[in-house]
């Protein structure tokens, strides 16, 4: 089944505590990327990425960081982590800038 | 700077209702628009994307038109069903870079 695959799917944890939130896809697409979704503020895009070891910052990419080593991986990366960034992420990936993006389920982080 | 607004923010019909969601957007030069919907709890799902050169695209129920001259794409629904409740969001690729502005969405409810 094509899927994006995040893990893990909740997560409670401490400031400053560094953390990596994964996203594999088996489509091999070429194009990933990180959202944050928080209330009234929508979905914000945090780093994209149009291929191997090629990634640039989206709209919101302070405190985070990504690697992109292999093509059906994507992760995200929180060095260390603060309140502000509690939110809902999602990973996508798509074939293309053209195609429809498939989305990962989230992950709901909690930092306190 | 690109900003993508949906209105209304809610929206709630009986059903069998045919219904459109409005998408407006600053810059008319645009790569592409998607349309996604998002259920509570889960990830989005696209339903629609529409290249910057095209007017429409039609799925089932579904028909989304584009007129970036007036900065604006609708999604319409056909005979509504208590299924089609969820978010429903638009997103404009302003290049092929795979960078995506989100709209805040519209949260519809189907009434049986």
């Amino acid at each position: 089944e094509a899927q994006v695959t995040q893990n893990p799917r909740y997560l409670i944890t401490v400031t400053g505590k560094k953390l990596t939130v994964t996203c594999s896809q088996n489509m091999n697409h070429e194009y990933m990327s990180w959202y944050r979704q928080d209330p009234g503020l929508g979905l914000r895009q945090i780093y994209y990425s149009m291929n191997v070891e090629v990634t640039d910052k989206g709209d919101v990419p302070e405190g985070y960081k990504v690697s992109r080593k292999e093509k059906r991986n994507f992760p995200l990366i929180l060095e260390s982590p603060s309140p502000n960034q509690t939110s809902l992420y999602f990973c996508a990936s798509s074939l293309s800038a053209s195609q429809p993006q498939h989305f990962g389920d989230g992950t709901r982080l909690s930092i306190l | 700077k690109q900003e993508v607004t949906q209105i209304p923010a809610a929206l709630s019909v009986p059903e069998g209702e045919n219904l459109v969601l409005n998408c407006s957007f600053t810059d008319s030069a645009i790569y592409n628009l998607q349309w996604f919907r998002q259920d509570p709890g889960k990830g989005l799902t696209s339903l629609l994307l529409i290249q910057s050169s095209q007017r429409e695209q039609t799925s089932g129920r579904l028909n989304a038109s584009l007129d970036k001259s007036s900065g604006r794409s609708t999604l319409y629904i056909a005979a509504s069903q208590p299924g089609d409740s969820a978010t429903y969001l638009c997103a404009v690729g302003m290049d092929s870079s795979y960078k995506l502005i989100f709209g805040s969405g519209t949260r519809l409810l189907v009434r049986p």
